[in-house]
């Protein structure tokens, strides 16, 4: 059974903190990880994606991607109240996402 | 990134009957995917789509409830027949970009609520 794994929160984060979400999977023949965003009623946005062991850094987000340890995570720096949201942790395997089940971010003024 | 449009966005259906759901591509794209959202869960595999061959289901999906057709490199569809409250859900169509699909992007989804 390939599996992916998020809390589940709400993870509660102050108004320009750093909030960090975890995700770990099974498949070790997954081949990119993403992280989506999803509010409400909304369908899934792409927030990034990386592949490479390491860091991947985009304005106020950074994705880091350990493969060995079968683990990847997303910070998402100087938190807005926009941000919150649901944040979708996927892993793909030729073009065949699996999502996890997703953690809710609920950012604090 | 690719865009990609869906119709309808929503639709209230009544128990029994079927709805054929569009997604279209703006750029040609190797397989398209189906996905299904239930309330308050996360997304689930339906149906992986290529253009000229069967569609290939996950596991707990048939053809004869999601039958889905692929007539070209733009475009899709999926239809939810036999229609049960069960099956009020958003359902997504995805495509991938990039070598080794390093790049996913959904539709806007359609919600579907059945009654």
């Amino acid at each position: 059974q390939k599996e992916v794994e998020q809390n589940s929160g709400p993870l509660s984060v102050p108004e320009g903190a750093i909030a960090s979400l975890n995700c770990t999977y099974s498949d070790r023949g997954s081949q990119s990880f993403f992280w989506y965003r999803q509010y409400s009623g909304k369908s899934p946005e792409l927030i990034m994606f990386i592949y490479s062991n390491g860091d991947k850094e985009d304005g106020r987000f950074t994705a880091q991607l350990n493969k060995a340890s079968q683990y990847v995570s997303l910070l998402i720096r100087d938190s807005q109240p926009s941000d919150s949201a649901t944040y979708l942790c996927a892993v793909s395997s030729w073009g065949k996402l699996q999502f996890g089940a997703g953690t809710q971010v609920v950012v604090t003024p | 990134s690719a865009v990609i449009s869906q119709k309808p966005s929503r639709d209230i259906c009544q128990r029994g009957t079927s709805l054929t759901i569009q997604c279209q591509v703006d750029s040609q794209v190797t397989m398209m995917f189906w996905y299904r959202q239930q309330p308050g869960q996360s997304l689930t595999l339906i149906a992986t789509a290529n253009q000229g061959s069967e569609a290939t289901y996950e596991s707990g999906f048939v053809i004869d409830k999601f039958p889905i057709s692929r007539p070209n490199l733009t475009f899709s569809t999926l239809t939810v027949s036999n229609m049960s409250p069960e099956d009020s859900s958003i359902y997504l169509c995805s495509v991938e970009e990039g070598d080794g699909g390093t790049e996913a992007f959904f539709g806007q989804g359609t919600r579907l609520t059945v009654v």
